[in-house]
């Protein structure tokens, strides 16, 4: 069936220092992207999405990549703060139901 | 706009009770969907809809029910609670003008024991 692969489940670094996330999909139909960010006892959050007709997406200080022929996609988080710890969640999706199949999960700690 | 709420914010069953999750949106969106979310699992499929009137199952459908009688609307149901179904449930909608961006509800934490 449908599946989205995440790695690493966890993830700690220096505040200042980038960090990657990098997600593996299975179904080729494939076309939407999504990252969420979940802060503990919130609800998930959109920071940024990308669609299969596009190679990469900046927004400030998070950007993210998508390889079709690879099938997989990468959140980079450059100069991080303590604030951007959460976990992080992607997703892909398709046109249609626009159904997500979420990854399992990144728990991200920016240390000061 | 309130967005997208849940009602409860916090409930616990003893098993075989039965209970209905309420979704609610404002946005006039087409598309509905019912999560649940576990400890180290992401969040997983449970239901959808695409449009009022129509249900379809995701992931890990057995033991839930779903009725979206009206657009705004989407009700889950648990008929007999089990422990295995304590998780935190979330409810989402989205819009095929919106690109299927996803936007959530606060979240129903359930215990069931």
């Amino acid at each position: 069936g449908e599946n989205v692969e995440q790695h690493p489940s966890t993830l700690s670094v220096q505040e200042g220092d980038s960090a990657v996330i990098k997600c593996t999909y299975s179904d080729s139909a494939s076309n939407y992207f999504p990252w969420y960010k979940q802060e503990l006892g919130k609800r998930p959050q959109l920071i940024i999405d990308i669609r299969s007709n596009v190679g990469e997406k900046k927004d400030q200080r998070i950007a993210v990549t998508l390889n079709k022929t690879a099938k997989h996609f990468s959140l980079h988080i450059t100069e991080t703060q303590p604030e951007d710890s959460a976990v992080y969640f992607c997703a892909a999706s398709t046109s249609g139901t626009y159904k997500y199949i979420f990854g399992t999960g990144t728990r991200l700690k920016v240390l000061a | 706009n309130a967005g997208v709420t849940q009602t409860p914010k916090f409930r616990v069953l003893k098993t075989g009770q039965s209970m209905t999750l309420l979704c609610a949106q404002d946005m006039n969106h087409e598309y509905m969907y019912w999560y649940r979310q576990d400890p180290g699992m992401g969040l997983r499929l449970i239901h959808y809809s695409v449009g009022e009137g129509t249900t379809a199952k995701g992931e890990v459908p057995d033991g839930y029910n779903v009725s979206r009688l009206k657009k705004q609307n989407f009700l889950l149901g648990l008929e007999s609670a089990a422990p295995s179904q304590t998780s935190v449930y979330f409810c989402a909608s989205s819009s095929g003008t919106s690109g299927g961006k996803q936007f959530f509800g606060p979240g129903t934490r359930l215990t069931v024991l």
